[in-house]
């Protein structure tokens, strides 16, 4: 079965760097569209992020371009996030996806259980 | 803020029938499709509906998606305390390029 389990979360300095990971199974990770969707406490949802299966085409959030760098590794069946120049205002949880994209869509079929990121002095 | 607005709230008994409307533009519900999502209380979000009208796998038959022009519709039949949670449309932006999240609306059953 699809399993997503994202790791990396935790308590960081405004200004600070924090690296999430995702790690997959249970499909063939090189297939996939992958996504980062965060949601701040008490709030609703906000795509951050996406890469194509091969890397090769990638999507920020206003609210992050400059700042987030998504990559992935398919020969380790794992997704990045780098984040930098932390904000109070990143402060959420953060969902790793297996998403879909053709023409006139993009969907998130599986997600995994999500990890804190808070960003506070 | 979001490109898709939804109700804040909707509430409705058991067994009953609730609406939940997602509003948006020509660039995004008019001109691609509508993606359903349910968040359960304290757990990660799970895909309800895609393609406007398609229930994954697993889905019960209770839950409906519909579109017209730039708005769309998720409708919950028979409605169960199990449905209590947050439910979220979302669409491509053509002008954004990118997905968006409608703003959420939290389905209480009362």
């Amino acid at each position: 079965q699809v399993q997503l389990v994202e790791s990396g979360g935790g308590l960081v300095k405004p200004g600070g760097s924090l690296r999430l990971s995702c790690a997959a199974s249970g499909f063939t990770f090189s297939d996939y569209y992958m996504s980062w969707i965060r949601q701040a406490p008490g709030k609703g949802l906000e795509w951050v992020s996406y890469i194509s299966s091969s890397g090769s085409t990638i999507y920020y959030a206003d609210s992050v371009k400059g700042r987030f760098t998504i990559s992935r590794d398919n020969a380790k069946n794992s997704l990045y996030l780098q984040m930098n120049s932390l904000r109070a205002e990143d402060t959420a949880v953060y969902y790793c996806a297996r998403s879909l994209k053709y023409s006139g869509s993009y969907y998130s079929q599986y997600w995994g259980q999500g990890t804190l990121v808070t960003v506070s002095s | 803020q979001s490109v898709l607005t939804q109700p804040p709230s909707a509430s409705g008994t058991p067994g009953q029938r609730v609406t939940i409307s997602c509003s948006g533009s020509s660039s995004n519900i008019g001109s691609n499709t509508v993606n359903w999502y349910q968040q359960l209380p304290g757990t990660a979000p799970k895909l309800l509906i895609y393609s406007n009208n398609q229930r994954p796998s697993g889905v019960p038959d209770r839950f409906s998606g519909s579109k017209s022009g730039t708005s769309a519709s998720l409708a919950i039949s028979g409605l169960q305390s199990e449905d209590e949670a947050d439910y979220y449309c979302a669409a491509w932006d053509d002008s954004l390029n990118g997905p968006w999240f409608g703003t959420g609306t939290k389905v209480t059953v009362l």
